[in-house]
């Protein structure tokens, strides 16, 4: 049975680099990490998505090992405006989308 | 494009009425995508359209939940009779092609049956 975990929260300080990960059992091999923030009454939104080693796009970089049994997004010098709920998404053998149950991040001044 | 649009913003009802929330995805997007948010169960696939043809309706809680889509520009999830426990935030979300691709969600319908 897939499955995706991640933490349930995180702490840090303004200016920092912020690493979370999120472990996924049993992903397909052949599609899309994808991770998404959420703000407080917002839907989610599309931070970024790779399929294995390092993608990077102006907001944030994505780390896949070779068995793609992790992925690491990493938000480097973090703002207040960074505090969020992220997830991570993946997809089963079946096509299923399993999502993560989302780390709550907290960044403090 | 204004985004994903969705209709009504909050809707309180009480238990045995019927709901019917709405959707418009962004123009050109193929796929539609309903998700249940709660506390306690997180962000939950409920069903998954591509081309107005609903593909997987896996994660539709029972049959009191329903969802349509008669066409490209429109889709509603209707819950007949509704229940406390359907009390949730409801996502719609558009993309382009697969479930993996991005996904483009709406602001959400909080819905509460008292």
């Amino acid at each position: 049975l897939a499955k995706t975990t991640q933490p349930i929260s995180m702490d840090s300080y303004e200016g920092q680099e912020v690493n979370i990960t999120c472990s996924h059992n049993n992903i397909a091999t052949n599609d899309y990490i994808t991770w998404y923030q959420q703000f407080p009454s917002q839907g989610p939104r599309f931070i970024i998505q790779g399929y294995k080693t390092k993608v990077t796009n102006e907001v944030a970089s994505l780390f896949i090992p070779a068995d793609r049994k992790s992925s690491t997004l990493s938000l480097p010098r973090v703002s207040l405006s960074d505090t969020a709920v992220y997830y991570c998404l993946g997809m089963d053998s079946n096509y299923q989308l399993i999502w993560g149950a989302g780390t709550k991040l907290i960044i403090k001044p | 494009d204004a985004g994903v649009i969705q209709s009504p913003r909050h809707e309180v009802t009480e238990m045995g009425q019927e709901v019917t929330l709405r959707c418009k995805p962004i123009s050109g997007h193929n796929s539609l995508f309903w998700y249940r948010q709660t506390m306690m169960r997180g962000l939950e696939l409920l069903i998954y359209f591509n081309n107005n043809v609903p593909i997987d309706d896996s994660g539709m809680p029972e049959d009191r939940f329903s969802a349509k889509m008669p066409n490209a520009s429109f889709s509603t999830l209707k819950i007949q009779p509704s229940e406390p426990r359907d009390s949730a935030v409801y996502f719609c979300a558009s993309g382009w092609g697969l479930p993996g691709d991005e996904q483009f969600f709406g602001p959400g319908t909080r819905l509460t049956v008292l």
